[in-house]
């Protein structure tokens, strides 16, 4: 059961370039999440998802587009990357009952410079 | 705006120890969780904690609530090696939707490093 998987896992990228992180999950999860994580901040929420086809912002989205067009798949956009979005990026995804409850990929390591 | 705050930041102890990582909250909620994270790694839930007076045990770890201070604690016995990692505590905001859901705010995270 491969539960929740990133891809890229690394990636460096110079600034203005643009990029798409793909988030896979198996477990028929209804809710899914892109988070970052910086040093000394916690995880931060970028965008969320409550289904196939719906998106809406979390804590910190500028910069960051996404799309959820098959409910397993959760994409997150970087149009224009810029050095401040250097972090790691984790994708998560939850069941309708127990949403709290955040099943965690391995993370997406991005460097911007 | 929520805060969520967690002491100590970082925590090194002795093997068979005892200690405790408090996490403090600014708004009201009554569900909050614990998230252990080793180092490289991703995210693992430990606990859910759903009501004022919540009390969660699993091996050396024991998570309680009070929802009333706003304070979840996370306690540690007799501490051994394997429990290096960074523990995060995460608080429930409103629900996305009715019916469910809601966004999780987590704390900065508590680094524990535990001595052979």
């Amino acid at each position: 059961n491969a539960g929740v998987t990133q891809t890229p896992k690394f990636r460096v990228l110079k600034t203005g370039q643009s990029m798409t992180l793909l988030c896979a999950q198996d477990m028929n999860h209804e809710y899914m999440y892109w988070y970052r994580q910086d040093p000394g901040m916690g995880l931060r929420l970028i965008h969320y998802s409550v289904g196939e086809g719906t998106t809406a912002k979390g804590e910190v989205p500028d910069g960051y587009n996404v799309s959820r067009l098959k409910k397993q798949n959760f994409l997150l956009g970087l149009e224009s990357a810029a050095p401040s979005q250097t972090s790691v990026y984790f994708c998560a995804s939850s069941t309708l009952d127990r949403a709290g409850e955040l099943f965690f990929g391995e993370g997406s390591r991005l460097t911007v410079l | 705006e929520l805060k969520v705050e967690q002491n100590p930041l970082f925590l090194s102890m002795q093997e068979g120890k005892n200690y405790t990582i408090y996490c403090n909250y600014s708004t009201t909620s009554d569900r909050l969780y614990w998230y252990r994270q080793d180092p490289g790694k991703s995210l693992e839930s430990l606990f859910v904690l759903l009501s004022n007076g919540a009390v969660k045990q699993e091996g050396r770890l024991m998570a309680s609530l009070d929802t009333k201070a706003r304070l979840s604690t996370l306690h540690i016995t007799a501490a051994v090696h394997d429990l290096s990692a960074t523990y995060f505590c995460a608080v429930d905001t409103k629900p996305i939707f009715t019916g469910g859901g809601n966004k999780l705010t987590f704390g900065t995270g508590t680094q524990l490093k535990v001595e052979l």
